[in-house]
Parts: C-alpha cells; sequence; structure tokens
C-alpha cells in the first residue's frame, strides 16, 4: 500500500540553524499538509499546499517557515531560524484530489522528531 | 475552534473486552475522522464517517456520529494487546482543508 514516507527521521539542529524537513507524498495525491505534535500535546495543523501554493494556514505559520514542492515528488517544510519552542513531532500528510471524491482522508507519514538545542 | 475532544483520556482494559471512545466538537463538520498513533509512529487513519451518515462499520470498529449533538463515539471490539495505542477524532469543514483534532484517548489493553 502506497504511503507517506519523511526524512530523516530525527534531526537535531541548533537554536538559530535552518532546518529542512522532507516528506514524499503518496504518488497520485494532491493535496499536502504538514502537522506538528508538541511532546504531550495535541496534534496542530501548520500549512496544506495545493496547485503549488499554500491553500490554507494556521497561526503558528509564520514567516519563519515556509513550504516547497521542488520536483514532483518531494515536499519540504523549511524552518529559517529555528527556536527551542520548534521541538516537535512534524507530521506531513497527503489526500487525493476532490475531484476523486469529498471525502477522502488524509494519509500521514511517521513524523521527524525535531530537537533544537 | 471546531476542536474534537476525546474522553476518556485513558483506557485500560483486558484483552477481549470491548473499548468506547467519545469524540466532542464545537462547529459543523464535513466529516469526522478517526486515527490511531503508536508510540513515537505517525497517524494511521482507521474510519472517516461523513456529517450524514450516522454509523459505520469497519472490522471491529464501529464509529457512530451525532451531528444534533456534536459527537461521535469509537467502539472497537474484542480488543487486543495489539490494539494498545492513542486514538485521535479529527475534524475538518471541507475535503482538503485542516484537519482539528482532539487530544485523545490512550487506550492500554492488558493480556
Amino acid at each position: 500500500e502506497p504511503e507517506v514516507t519523511q526524512t530523516p527521521s530525527h534531526q537535531v539542529t541548533q537554536m538559530g540553524q535552518e532546518v529542512i524537513l522532507r516528506c514524499v507524498p503518496i504518488s497520485n495525491h494532491l493535496y499536502f499538509y504538514w502537522y506538528r505534535q508538541i511532546l504531550g500535546q495535541k496534534v496542530e495543523f501548520l500549512v496544506s499546499f495545493y496547485n503549488n501554493e499554500i491553500s490554507e494556514k494556521s497561526e503558528i505559520f509564520d514567516d519563519q517557515f515556509s513550504v516547497e514542492r521542488p520536483d514532483g515528488s518531494n515536499f519540504t517544510l523549511k524552518i529559517r531560524s529555528t527556536k527551542l519552542e520548534d521541538s516537535a513531532m512534524y507530521f506531513c500528510a497527503s489526500s487525493q484530489d476532490r475531484g476523486m471524491g469529498s471525502n477522502q482522508p488524509q494519509h500521514f507519514g511517521d513524523g521527524t522528531r525535531l530537537s533544537i538545542l | 475552534s471546531q476542536q474534537g475532544e476525546e474522553d476518556p483520556q485513558a483506557l485500560s482494559i483486558q484483552e477481549g473486552e470491548n473499548a468506547t471512545m467519545n469524540c466532542s466538537y464545537k462547529t459543523s463538520i464535513n466529516n469526522l475522522q478517526w486515527y490511531r498513533q503508536n508510540s513515537g509512529r505517525g497517524l494511521v487513519h482507521l474510519i472517516l464517517i461523513r456529517s450524514n451518515e450516522r454509523e459505520k462499520h469497519s472490522g471491529r470498529l464501529r464509529v457512530t456520529l451525532d451531528t444534533s449533538k456534536k459527537s461521535s463515539s469509537l467502539l472497537i471490539t474484542a480488543s487486543r494487546a495489539a490494539d494498545t495505542a492513542s486514538y485521535f477524532c479529527a475534524t475538518d469543514r471541507q475535503a482538503g482543508t485542516a484537519l482539528i483534532f482532539g487530544k485523545g484517548t490512550t487506550l492500554s489493553v492488558s493480556s
């Protein structure tokens, strides 16, 4: 069964450094998402991406964050200058286009654990 | 916000027993979905129920949705040790939009 893959599984970065988290969504999916989960807390939406642009973003997704689909398969989340509070598990997800039926679930990767020192 | 909130926060049962988890939300929704998360792993999609559906089954899972009460329940029948995980409900207002997650129920099934 196709799945969303994320790399790396664990990233340790010094505060203030830039970090790029990578995701390969399911190949026939056209909606892409990033979520994060701070340890012990609920999963929070960051951003959704469709047709090469951001379709929705949350308050968390400030100017320090950016997303990109550099080629036909990868979807990346960049944090420009990391802060201690950015430490969390970051999940990528993808879903099919609405044209395939309006009730397609979002499929999640296993996440990248980001630790800011 | 339209956050889903689950209860109980934690549930401990014996293998073979049924586990029921509840979820409440605040605003109108398009779909409600249930996910499972094993410790340190990603979210596995379990079942999706549309706002115009009242009940749905998938294997040992049964989900109900009451839009008048803005609540849903997930029933796992004949539980197994492998069902030990955290379970989350998530709602969206239309396809392709943000999922809003609850805090989850941690289920422990002992053999």
